[in-house]
């Protein structure tokens, strides 16, 4: 059963035409990821939610944004996609609890395409 | 965050014990190592972690040195489906953030 969804797994947007991802979870954990994953690369940690508060990495660029409406829903919002947007997209959970140092739950990804 | 080190590529014949090492010199005493692998055209899959003791369960055992500075994920008995990216992470006990570093691509021969 999955716990972390991504849909779609293929989404495909023109040169500067926003695009929102989406991620459900059905584990109730309080921490959601998104990380970008180029082709042949690492996944890069973008930002996180701790509840609701919003923890953005120093250098994810600002045509980058997220959404957390309640516990089981986030988005990736890309307002100006470029070419080199282009790659996976990776959302994640985790329990937050401190201390506890409970692994993330990643679903399959979302592999964006820029024409 | 300490940063780890991994080779780029290993190979393992199927059915033997795949070792997997982690240079992770810089770690500070409330960082733990996970490990994660990830299957092409998949998600991340949580393998094991651990803060300095020795850590087994049904996937892999995690052997961590006792300085901390490296660590070392033990496939017993690889299999085919075991030929994966495999990134070993260090990250802060009351942190949320987890870094990927560059992985160990593995391949299991027949």
């Amino acid at each position: 059963d999955a716990m972390v969804i991504q849909n779609p797994r293929y989404q495909v947007t023109q040169f500067g035409k926003p695009v929102t991802l989406s991620c459900s979870q059905t584990l109730n954990h309080n921490v959601m990821y998104w990380y970008q994953q180029k082709s042949s690369q690492a996944p890069k940690l973008l930002f996180h939610y701790y509840d609701k508060d919003f923890n953005n990495e120093a250098d994810t660029p600002d045509n980058f944004q997220s959404r957390r409406p309640n516990t089981s829903f986030c988005f990736l919002d890309i307002r100006s996609p470029g070419l080199g947007d282009a790659a996976m997209y990776l959302c994640a959970t985790s329990r937050g609890d401190r201390g506890l140092n409970q692994p993330q739950h990643f679903g399959d990804g979302t592999r964006l395409s820029i024409l | 965050d300490a940063k780890t080190t991994q080779p780029t590529s290993m190979d393992c014949a199927e059915g033997r014990a795949a070792n997997l090492p982690c240079n992770h010199s810089t770690i500070s005493g409330n960082e733990y190592v996970y490990w994660y692998r990830q299957i092409h055209s998949q998600g991340p899959q949580y393998i094991i972690h651990g803060l300095k003791n020795n850590e087994t369960n049904e996937m892999a055992s995690l052997i961590i040195t006792e300085d901390r500075k490296s660590s070392t994920l033990i496939l017993p008995h690889a299999t085919l489906r075991d030929t994966a990216v495999y990134y070993c992470i260090v990250r802060v006990r009351t942190g949320n953030q987890f870094y990927f570093g560059t992985g160990t691509s593995l391949t299991v021969i027949p």
